[in-house]
């Protein structure tokens, strides 16, 4: 019972290095959204997925792109880390609203940028 | 826009004890959900409780109850007999039903339950 898997957990990058975070989830939901989390800050989004082939920005996009690759897989790229990236990235995904719309989440992956 | 309002960084209780976790949102919707997420240091994100704008009841699941109070804006988490492993971070969210499905969440409150 995967839910939603997010990889890689653990990753340190170097300024001005590239990375994408791949999202996947196996309960055909619609909806899938890219959230940070940093100590005070809550849980911020930086963009979603409401159907596939549809992207939006959330509160924090700048410094990151999206592609939702299809109805499975979300990824988020960082195309030149900075320092203020360092943060955990979680990935969710939620069936359109006609239920009560939970947020599933990945187990989020902890990114340090050098 | 959006916007949830957690006011309490960091909250004690002992065990055994009832805890009521504050939650304030803002929104021009009518029609909404708002959610609490129980965070324990292990870092997973675990749904507890749903309420819908349209409810006329609050919510229960087990030991967290969800104190709907529409006109006043809040969503406050109850959570009765609290336990040692209740000890956690606890964040409320909203999602506007309208177009986006955006969820929005608050900074969140970290909950230490004392034995």
């Amino acid at each position: 019972n995967a839910g939603v898997t997010q990889t890689p957990k653990f990753q340190v990058l170097k300024t001005g290095q590239s990375m994408t975070l791949q999202c996947a989830q196996d309960m055909n939901h619609n909806s899938m959204y890219w959230y940070r989390q940093d100590p005070g800050m809550g849980l911020r989004l930086i963009y979603y997925s409401a159907s596939e082939g549809t992207t939006d920005k959330g509160e924090v996009p700048n410094g990151y792109n999206v592609s939702r690759l299809n109805k499975r897989e979300f990824s988020l790229r960082l195309e030149s880390a900075a320092p203020s990236q360092t943060s955990v990235y979680f990935c969710a995904s939620s069936q359109d609203p006609s239920n009560t719309g939970e947020l599933f989440f990945g187990e989020g992956s902890r990114l340090t940028v050098l | 826009a959006q916007k949830i309002t957690q006011t309490q960084p960091g909250m004690f209780v002992q065990e055994k004890e009832a805890v009521t976790l504050d939650c304030t949102y803002d929104t021009s919707d009518q029609s909404y959900g708002l959610f609490w997420y129980k965070q324990p240091s292990s870092g997973e994100m675990i749904f507890l409780i749903y309420q819908g704008s349209y409810d006329e009841q609050n919510a229960t699941e087990g030991r967290y109850s969800l104190n709907f109070q529409k006109a006043r804006k809040s969503a406050n988490l109850v959570i009765s007999a609290s336990q040692l492993g209740d000890s956690a971070m606890y964040f409320c969210a909203m999602r506007e039903a309208s177009g986006t499905y955006k969820y929005i969440f608050g900074t969140g409150t970290r909950l230490k339950v004392l034995a």
